[in-house]
């Protein structure tokens, strides 16, 4: 089964700041890689994805993520945070087995 | 399109007592997943229906947790009897494919 690996799980910033989340997951095949992101008090939605092709891909609201093979990793970043980033941040590896497997999340918060 | 819809949003039980979520996908959906997630961790799948037909419940605890998916659509998961160490958040996700999953709101769910 794959293991997902999220560093830093408390991050708290400034508005105009540059995000950055890690990401490593431990499956050395093919990989279907996500970013969901969970706004208080709303549910679990997906922010980006990775499937083949460019390695950078873009999402919602300004973020993207780069999937480097050779270090297993898939990060999140922002150039520049707003106060409404303030979110959970969860990155996913869909397994073989077509099972999704999370990390165990980055809780942001971004000060105003 | 309406979203995933699940019922109870909370429910506050004692040990020992049966407890039972209710979840409709978005209409279309073949794909209906049970998830729960502890406090600080990411989701962790409790079982997966391809329409009526439960194609993955490995991770079910099946002591005490059932599923069903009546016609294919709505589903229940039910506990019985809870335990306190069942307290999580109870997410229904639906999707068309294995590529992108639409989570619903969450049951909390407290045993004391």
């Amino acid at each position: 089964a794959q293991s997902v690996s999220q560093h830093n799980h408390h991050v708290i910033l400034s508005e105009a700041a540059s995000l950055e989340l890690g990401c490593n997951y431990s499956y050395g095949g093919t990989v279907n890689l996500f970013w969901y992101v969970q706004y208080p008090g709303q549910h679990l939605q997906l922010l980006l994805k990775y499937f083949s092709g460019d390695p950078l891909v873009k999402g919602i609201k300004g973020f993207e993520a780069e999937f480097i093979k050779s270090k297993f990793s898939f990060n999140l970043r922002k150039p520049s945070v707003q106060w409404s980033d303030t979110a959970e941040y969860f990155c996913a590896v869909l397994e073989g087995n077509n099972r999704l497997a999370f990390g165990k999340g980055n809780q942001v918060v971004v000060i105003p | 399109e309406a979203g995933v819809v699940q019922s109870p949003r909370y429910k506050i039980i004692e040990k020992k007592q049966p407890v039972a979520f209710w979840c409709n996908p978005i209409s279309g959906h073949n794909t209906l997943y049970w998830y729960r997630q502890n406090l600080g961790q990411g989701p962790e799948l409790l079982i997966r229906y391809e329409n009526e037909e439960a194609v993955d419940d490995s991770q079910l605890p099946k002591d005490r947790f059932s599923a069903e998916r009546l016609k294919g659509v709505d589903s229940t998961l039910k506990i019985q009897p809870a335990e306190l160490g069942d307290s999580a958040v109870y997410l229904c996700a639906s999707s068309p494919s294995v590529y992108e999953q639409y989570f619903g709101p969450g049951t909390r769910l407290t045993v004391t």
